[in-house]
């Protein structure tokens, strides 16, 4: 099985332009999260979804967003950016089974840099 | 609300000897569940063990154990038998409730001397 796919690996943009990241989760997993990691703020939760609906959020601000397609895939946005949004931005998906606690998957990550 | 502290910034251990990380974490839940990432200079993040918090036995996975005190709201990792490719950064984290929202905590550097 193929593992967790982000795109792109690395971006670079500046202050006030939006980014879309993208993430593509283990076939068969419905269940994508995003998190974002700095070196101050450490690893924080944006939010999670799962069949197309946010189901938990994390404490940012409204310029940082997310969707879910039919396919499971998702995608991050973030408007109006700033220096400290430069950060590493993870996702991570699990199959979530209805039984007993499942295991997330992180891809590797798309390392923002903001200007 | 949820919280995970780890008070170790940094810990070095030689190669084959046995390190233990820390870690507290706190919560007002009776169902979670608490886990080590490994995260190596790579950025992969990496299930390393997982602990569920109605279970008293203590996990284990090959070179690596936990030590959980529930009372104490406890969770330590020990390597045994440590090897370079052990070196990374090690983070604890908490999970409760429904949902995947993991809460980490600021994460210990290992370094591993040959």
């Amino acid at each position: 099985k193929a593992g967790v796919t982000q795109t792109p690996r690395y971006l670079i943009k500046t202050r006030g332009q939006q980014v879309t990241l993208s993430c593509s989760p283990i076939s068969g997993h419905r269940s994508v999260s995003w998190y974002q990691q700095t070196p101050g703020q450490g690893l924080q939760f944006l939010f999670e979804y799962f069949s197309e609906t946010q189901r938990n959020k994390g404490n940012f601000p409204g310029r940082f967003s997310g969707r879910q397609f039919s396919n499971s895939r998702s995608e991050m946005n973030v408007s109006t950016l700033e220096l400290g949004d430069s950060a590493l931005y993870l996702c991570a998906s699990s199959s979530d089974s209805a039984s007993s606690y499942n295991e997330q998957f992180f891809g590797p990550g798309t390392r923002l840099t903001v200007l | 609300a949820q919280t995970v502290t780890q008070s170790q910034p940094e810990m070095s251990v030689q190669e084959a000897e046995t390190v233990t990380l820390s870690c507290t974490y706190d919560t007002s839940e009776s169902d979670y569940y608490l886990f080590w990432y490994k995260q190596p200079p790579s950025r992969q993040m990496i299930l390393v063990i997982r602990q569920e918090a109605y279970k008293q036995q203590n996990a284990t996975e090959n070179r690596f154990s936990v030590n959980f005190q529930k009372a104490a709201k406890s969770f330590s990792l020990k390597i045994s038998d440590s090897q370079l490719g052990d070196a990374a950064m090690y983070f604890c984290a908490l999970v409760v409730g429904y949902g995947n929202k993991l809460v980490f905590g600021a994460g210990t550097i290992l370094r591993v001397k040959s």
